[in-house]
């Protein structure tokens, strides 16, 4: 149980265009699920808190123009990188919370962004 | 404000004992995670920490005082497959949003 999975799992973009990413619970439902940036031989930092219904909670320094958070059901969120640059090539993951249990995040497989 | 260390790299012998460190400072502490993430990969959880004391499970146990904020992630009976790298994250907030330190890259040698 608890399987996020997220596509696609790779994809290589030309400077300026938009890419959407999803993440998914497979077999279970997911209230809130997180999105997180990781760069090369850094840690995961959070991006934002995606709320099924409801806007998402941004940290600080993200754009939220930017990155365009949409989570419409209770087994999807999507992330869409807008004008997207090289400096925004880096490894996107999600995660989800069990429902019922608020502790345990389990996470997506991860998607790769090269910009070129 | 926030602060969570852990050690970059550590090494270690196949078949050893290795206890991976990690120390937080924060406000409104839920419990503390570690996860492990090979290259490349998504992290997978390991444990999660709530009351001071040591947890087991299997090959890994891990340890949370929360008073002194510091957390240890123990691996007995080491394989090469445990190469990765280890993360500490603490929860916080109604919200359980993770913080990640670092993370410590660990490398089993033969």
């Amino acid at each position: 149980g608890a399987v996020v999975s997220q596509h696609p799992s790779w994809v290589i973009c030309k400077s300026g265009t938009s890419v959407k990413i999803e993440c998914r619970s497979l077999d279970f439902q997911a209230t809130t699920m997180f999105w997180y940036r990781q760069f090369p031989k850094q840690s995961l930092m959070l991006m934002a808190t995606s709320n099924e219904g409801s806007k998402a909670t941004y940290e600080q320094g993200v754009e939220k123009d930017k990155f365009l958070i949409n989570h419409a059901s209770l087994t999807l969120s999507t992330l869409t990188v807008t004008s997207a640059h090289p400096e925004d090539s880096s490894f996107y993951i999600c995660s989800a919370i069990v429902g019922g249990n608020t502790d345990t995040q389990y996470f997506g497989p991860g998607t790769r962004l090269t910009v070129l | 404000g926030q602060n969570i260390d852990q050690p970059t790299e550590m090494t270690a012998t196949e078949g050893a004992i290795v206890q991976i460190n990690c120390t937080y400072q924060t406000s409104g502490f839920n419990g503390l995670f570690w996860y492990q993430q090979h290259a490349g990969e998504a992290p997978t959880f390991l444990s999660y920490n709530v009351l001071d004391g040591l947890e087991e499970k299997g090959r890994f146990s891990s340890f949370l005082s929360r008073s002194k904020g510091y957390s240890y992630l123990l691996l007995k009976e080491l394989q090469m497959k445990d190469s990765a790298s280890y993360l500490c994250a603490f929860s916080t907030g109604g919200g359980n949003k993770l913080t990640f330190g670092t993370g410590t890259q660990l490398k089993v040698e033969l």
